[in-house]
């Protein structure tokens, strides 16, 4: 079993829905984030999160929302979703205490039409 | 936030040629991280590097970290089929509560023709 999981791995929507990610870990990891990739770009940060409850905005958090009730589960949430918004997500889990390596699901195809 | 360039943007080569990327960033950093994306995964990561002028070997895969902590190379001896991916650098957040962050580079996409 994957010890990053994200859920859905495809995800086709209207403009103006609500979008939920999810992602769950296994690997007892304190930090998790979510990442955006789009082609050209790399992978830039939406949002991260070092304990429960704890939440900071990354680099482009603006039309995104997060929920981090659980050690396991981090989940990413579009409110009103945009056709700009359609992307790759990625969530990432690292050990707490410094810099530690980061390790990712397997991604989010996100398509809003 | 830092600026980090990463070239070249693509390379289309053949199996067996072999291959050389860089990334050069605005600021000085003690650590450089080399991953790489299969197609339809999450990054994987490669190497990671955390002296200057440090050079380090995983396999065919060599990277090292540049003098002036402003740069970093990635080079893959005898490429075949498998290297196919993205490879980007990423270096880490700056102190504090940024710490443990990661910024990447726009990515090479590498194609190797058989």
């Amino acid at each position: 079993d994957a010890d990053v999981t994200q859920t859905p791995r495809n995800r086709i929507t209207k403009t103006g829905k609500r979008i939920m990610l999810e992602c769950s870990q296994t690997k007892g990891h304190d930090r998790m984030y979510w990442y955006r990739q789009d082609p050209g770009l790399g992978l830039r940060l939406i949002y991260y999160s070092f304990d429960v409850k704890d939440i900071n905005k990354g680099e482009i958090s603006d039309g995104y929302s997060v929920s981090r009730q659980a050690q396991a589960k981090f989940s990413l949430s579009l409110e009103s979703a945009i056709p700009n918004q359609t992307a790759l997500y990625f969530c990432a889990t690292s050990p707490g205490q410094g810099y530690q390596p980061q390790h990712f699901g397997d991604g989010t195809r996100l398509s809003i039409l | 936030g830092q600026q980090l360039n990463q070239s070249p943007q693509s390379m289309f080569i053949q199996e067996g040629e072999d291959v050389s990327m860089n990334c050069t960033s605005s600021s000085i950093f003690n650590t450089w991280l080399w991953y790489k994306q299969d197609p339809g995964e999450g990054p994987v990561l490669l190497i990671a590097l955390y002296k200057a002028g440090e050079l380090t070997s995983n396999g065919r895969l060599t990277a090292q970290f540049g003098i002036t902590r402003k740069d970093s190379f990635l080079n893959i001896s005898a490429s075949i089929p498998s290297d196919v991916g993205i490879y980007f650098c990423a270096l880490p957040g700056g102190g504090g509560t940024s710490y443990g962050k990661l910024t990447f580079g726009q990515g090479t996409i590498l194609t190797v023709h058989p």
